[in-house]
């Protein structure tokens, strides 16, 4: 079955900087990787999202990348801002209309410092 | 005006007792799912159904049981409660098969706690 592996486990940025968390993935037929933010004892909301056919997406400060090759991908936060703390997710599936799950990353606790 | 609900927000409950969590949708969404989040916080799917239908049982243990009366609930029963049951579940929905093209829509969570 497809394995997620998430890095850094924790990471503090001083507010205004950037910040960058990577994930790998094992299974090739993956298609489908979402990123969800979860704030502290709230429920996970999916912020971006990317499939296999595109590199890159963007959505004002946020930006996901995809290598394919390597099976790695990554999000990216500019400007970063104290709303910004929370634990992110990433995820991984075969999106392909039939049993489909995402796997999960193990989350990277994000903390912004003012 | 809550997408999706959850009840109760928290149990706790002794070893060896039996307890439902109840997950209502009123996004008439046709696929829920439960998923249970640890004290690492790592979250997996346990459980999937579409239109009533089970579609994934991710080798959860038979005691749990999910039960689906119509599209729009999805409660999850434990029998004999363990202390490695204690988690935070988080019941979920999207408009359909497809996780591409669906968005998951997580509910408020249920914190258990097994003593």
């Amino acid at each position: 079955g497809e394995n997620v592996e998430q890095h850094p486990s924790t990471l503090s940025v001083q507010e205004g900087d950037s910040a960058v968390i990577k994930c790998t993935y094992s299974d090739s037929a993956s298609n489908y990787f979402p990123w969800y933010k979860q704030e502290l004892g709230k429920r996970p909301q999916l912020i971006i999202d990317i499939r296999s056919n595109v590199g890159e997406k963007k959505d004002q400060r946020i930006a996901v990348t995809l290598n394919k090759t390597a099976k790695h991908f990554s999000l990216h936060i500019t400007e970063t801002q104290p709303e910004d703390s929370a634990v992110y997710f990433c995820a991984a599936s075969r999106a392909n209309f039939g049993n489909e799950k995402l796997t999960f990353g193990t989350g990277t606790r994000l903390t912004i410092i003012p | 005006d809550t997408a999706v609900s959850q009840t109760p927000k928290y149990l706790v409950t002794q070893m060896g007792n039996d307890k439902s969590i109840k997950c209502e949708q009123n996004l008439g969404h046709d696929t829920m799912y439960w998923y249970k989040q640890d004290s690492k916080k790592f979250l997996k799917i346990m459980f999937s159904y579409n239109n009533k239908e089970l579609i994934i049982n991710e080798t959860v243990p038979n005691r749990f049981s999910p039960k689906s009366p119509d599209k729009a609930h999805l409660n999850l029963h434990i029998n004999s409660l363990e202390l490695g049951d204690s988690a935070v579940y988080f019941c979920a929905s999207s408009q359909g098969l497809g996780l591409a093209h669906y968005e998951q829509y997580f509910g408020p969570g249920t914190r258990l706690t097994v003593t």
